[in-house]
Formats: C-alpha cells, structure tokens, sequence
C-alpha cells in the first residue's frame, strides 16, 4: 500500500512566481493537511481538509490556498512567492474523526530565488 | 497559548550509548501526544502515540513516556545505532485534530 505521496521532491522558483504543490493521501484517507518546515523548525500548519471542505487554517497569508479534490487528492498553492517561503511543505493525511492516524508524505522542497 | 517544548535542542553521543530526549507542553484540551522521527529532507515518521491515559509506551528501542498531570513526555533510545541520527520531533494533537508541533531535538550518534 503506497504511502502518502507529494510532487514535486524539488522545486525552484523564482520571486513573484506561482507554485502548485501536490499531495494524494493514503488510500482511504479523507483528511489532509498541509505544514511549512522551514530549515531547522518544526513544522508550522498550514491547512487542513476533510471531505474536501477546509476545516482548518494556520496564521498564513492569502497568498496560500489549497483544494482538495473528490478523490481527497490536494493541491496547495502559493502566488506572490518570497524568499521566506523556501521550506520543505509536508502533506499529512488521516482517516479522519479521529485523528490518531497520521501518516507524512516526504515533502515538496520549494527554493525560491 | 498551546506550546510545545522540547530539550535539549541538539545531543550528540557514542553508538551505543543511550539518551533521553525531554518534551513539555501546554496544550490543552489534550488528545494525544506523538514521537516522530525525521530524517534529514524527509517527512516525519511515526515512533510512538499516547493518549492521556497511558504513561508508557515502547516501540523497538524507542520507549516514550508521558506524566499527563506534569504535562511532560520522554522519548528514551537504547543503544543507539549510527541510523538513530535524526530529529525527533514532538507532537500533541489539540482539539480538533490540530498538531503543535516542538522545535524537534537533533541527536548526532556518533562511532
């Protein structure tokens, strides 16, 4: 059973760029959640979605935004990008109500330049 | 405000050795407290979960503890292998399913 996996592994981009990360959760999982790891930090919440509803949001601009698709699939996305959002994003999912199964992805390295 | 702590901030010890890493919290309500592993680059991987009502848990060479009523948890490792080199993070789910995440202790395990 495949965990859960993100695309890209690595990134680049430049200042003022768009970039659409992805997430698809461990068959059977219907919550998602998105984290920021900045390089030597434990890692910040972003969003949180369940049955493709947004259920939670972490102290992130605007300029964030994620969906999560009826196969519990999930994009995030970041416009406006800064230099500041170089980090590793993690993608976690869960079978949902209860929340003692979550499982990480490897993460997106996004390096913004 | 919900925190989470975690000592020291880095370690470094002998193969072979073993070390215990310190974590304090102040979320409340609590649900659960977990111990992840995360390789350098990589997401974090599960070691151990507790509920407020266990006090002890092992996986392997990993033994967590947690003192609910000091809102204090331990993650213990017995003889350490080179592989143990990580950051271990600690994480409390709050309410909601919301996880707060501690700054992670980095151990170096050295030959």
């Amino acid at each position: 059973d495949a965990g859960v996996t993100q695309s890209p592994t690595h990134l680049i981009k430049t200042r003022g760029q768009q970039v659409t990360l992805r997430c698809s959760p461990i068959s059977g999982h219907k919550s998602v959640s998105w984290y920021q790891q900045v390089l030597g930090q434990g890692p910040q919440f972003i969003f949180q979605y369940y049955e493709k509803e947004e259920r939670g949001r972490g102290n992130f601009p605007d300029r964030f935004s994620a969906r999560q698709f009826p196969n519990y699939s999930s994009e995030l996305n970041v416009n406006a990008l800064l230099l500041g959002d170089s980090a590793l994003y993690l993608c976690a999912s869960r079978t949902g109500g209860r929340d003692d199964g979550y499982t990480f992805g490897s993460g997106t390295r996004l390096t913004v330049v | 405000k919900n925190q989470v702590e975690q000592s020291p901030q880095s370690l470094i010890i002998l193969e072979g050795k073993n070390c215990t890493l310190q974590c304090n919290y102040t979320v409340s309500p609590f649900s659960n407290l977990r111990w992840y592993k995360q390789d350098t680059g990589r997401g974090p991987v599960s070691l151990t979960i507790m509920t407020f009502s266990e006090n002890t848990k092992s996986n392997g060479r990993y033994t967590a503890t947690l003192d609910a009523d000091t809102k204090q948890s331990s993650l213990h490792i017995t003889a350490s292998q080179l592989s143990d080199s990580a950051s271990y993070i600690c994480v409390v789910s709050a309410e909601g399913g919301k996880l707060i995440f501690g700054q992670g202790t980095e151990l170096s395990v050295k030959p």
